[in-house]
C-alpha cells in the first residue's frame, strides 16, 4: 500500500521568515493534494498537482511536484500567523483507490 | 466551501453505548469517505461509500458499521463504543474516487469514557 511520509513534523517560524515542508510517497504518485487544517477545524483543500514538475502557487503558498512523481513540497514565503495549522498531504495512488493522508505537519508562526 | 455537514459536533458517551455519526452533503457528490484522525497516526479511512448502499471497508474499520440509504447522507456507527475510538472523525466526499479534489466535513469530536 502507498505510504506517505511529512517531513518536518512540526515547524516553528518567525514570522516573515520561509518555509518548506516535504511529502515524500512510497509509490509514483497520480495525484498529490495539500490540505490545511486550522487546530479543532475540518480540512481545506489547498492545491492539486498531477504532472511531473508541475507546480502550482496561491497568494504566499507555492506547491511542486518533482519530475519522478514521488516527492512533493510545500513553500510559504513571508509567513504569517494565519498560516498556523497542520498542513497534510494526501496522495492518489492510481488503481482505483481512496485517498491516502501523510501524518501532517503542525506550523507555528510567532511574532 | 462543499456542502458538507456533520452531526453532532461534539459527543461524549460512555462505553459499551451505541453511537451514530452523520454525515451529509448537498453537492451529490458519488463518493463518501469516513475518516477518523489521531495524533501521530493522521488521517485513517474506516469506511468509504461509492453509491446508495454500495460501502467498502477502509484500513481500519473494525468496530464500525456505514449505511448509504440515500446519495446525501451517509451514517457512521460504533455499535458498542470503546476508549480506543476516541478521536475526531470526519467526512470527506468526492466526485471522482481517490482523484479529483476531495473535500471534507467540519469534524465530530468523540470522547469515549
Amino acid at each position: 500500500s502507498q505510504e506517505l511520509e511529512q517531513s518536518p513534523q512540526s515547524l516553528i517560524v518567525q514570522e516573515g521568515k520561509n518555509l518548506t515542508i516535504n511529502c515524500t510517497s512510497s509509490k509514483t504518485l497520480y495525484g498529490l493534494y495539500w490540505y490545511k487544517q486550522k487546530y479543532g477545524e475540518g480540512l481545506i483543500f489547498l492545491m492539486m498537482l498531477q504532472k511531473g514538475g508541475e507546480e502550482k502557487s496561491h497568494e504566499k503558498i507555492t506547491a511542486k511536484l518533482d519530475e519522478k512523481k514521488q516527492q512533493s513540497s510545500l513553500h510559504i514565503t513571508a509567513s504569517q500567523p494565519s498560516h498556523a495549522g497542520i498542513y497534510l498531504c494526501g496522495a492518489d495512488g492510481g488503481g482505483n483507490t481512496p485517498l491516502v493522508f501523510g501524518k501532517g505537519t503542525r506550523l507555528s508562526v510567532i511574532a | 466551501d462543499a456542502g458538507i455537514t456533520q452531526s453532532p459536533r461534539h459527543k461524549v458517551t460512555e462505553t459499551g453505548t451505541p453511537v451514530t455519526l452523520r454525515c451529509h452533503q448537498t453537492e451529490n457528490h458519488r463518493y463518501m469517505y469516513w475518516y477518523r484522525q489521531d495524533p501521530g497516526h493522521g488521517l485513517r479511512l474506516i469506511h468509504y461509500s461509492y453509491g446508495v448502499k454500495d460501502t467498502d471497508k477502509g484500513e481500519v474499520s473494525d468496530g464500525y458499521s456505514v449505511s448509504r440509504s440515500k446519495t446525501e447522507d451517509f451514517l457512521l456507527t460504533l455499535e458498542s463504543a470503546t476508549s480506543s475510538q476516541t478521536s475526531v472523525y470526519f467526512c470527506a466526499i468526492s466526485e471522482t474516487f481517490g482523484a479529483g479534489s476531495t473535500y471534507f466535513g467540519p469534524g465530530t469530536r468523540l470522547t469515549v469514557t
